[in-house]
């Protein structure tokens, strides 16, 4: 059974300083990787993608993966309040095939 | 502008009732999703489909059915034989060669009266 594990929070931080969230997946040949941002009430949006080991840096985020390990990380700094949200990890084993979420770690940033 | 549109945003269902959520989108995407999501948890896939008149159940298919007759429309019915089917209700589509890269639409929160 795949899964995606996640702790659910909620894991605050302060502003300005770097959020650290994780998550570990148990099928070994999963092949990509993502982060989406949930807000409250609303639909997920996609904030980060990894496919190979190592880091992956967009702005304020870094998103790391570790495929022996089997977990994937995403980093969050210069924490500002509107980084409030769930962050959802996914992963898929194959192009084409659907993803897999985990619960979400829910982050709170406090002002 | 492009996009996926569910509607309603709101859904009331009575005991025994069967209803559908409408989910279209004008992307051109080949893939359609519906995934389902309870307070405090993450997505839950329910159907799939990757090409018009095909589709697959996800992981928690029993209670739901789909069709998926046009390109642009993948409507859910959530049946009678759900009898738990309160929860925020999440459309998706993506490209099919990118099916990691979902666009979400702006849900359906169904609740039981």
């Amino acid at each position: 059974q795949k899964e995606v594990e996640q702790n659910s929070g909620p894991l605050s931080v302060p502003e300005g300083a770097i959020a650290s969230l994780n998550c570990t997946y148990s099928d070994r040949v999963s092949q990509s990787f993502f982060w989406y941002r949930q807000y409250s009430g609303k639909s997920p949006e996609l904030i980060m993608s990894i496919y190979s080991n190592g880091d992956k840096e967009d702005g304020r985020f870094t998103a790391q993966l570790n495929k022996a390990s089997q977990y994937v990380s995403l980093l969050i700094r210069d924490s500002q309040p509107s980084d409030s949200a769930t962050y959802l990890c996914a992963v898929t084993r194959l192009r084409n095939t659907p993803l897999v979420f985990g619960k979400g770690t829910r982050l709170s940033v406090i002002a | 502008d492009g996009g996926i549109t569910q509607s309603p945003k709101y859904l009331f269902r009575k005991e025994g009732q069967n209803v559908t959520l409408s989910c279209e989108q004008n992307l051109n995407h080949d893939a359609m999703y519906w995934y389902r999501q309870d307070p405090g948890q993450g997505l839950r896939l329910i159907y799939y489909s990757q090409i018009v008149n095909d589709f697959q159940k996800g992981d928690i298919a029993e209670g739901y059915s789909v069709s998926r007759e046009k390109k642009e429309s993948f409507p859910l019915t959530v049946t009678s034989a759900q009898k738990n089917p309160t929860a925020f209700y999440l459309c998706a589509s993506s490209i099919l060669q990118a099916g990691e890269k979902l666009f979400f639409g702006s849900g359906t929160q169904l609740s039981v009266l």
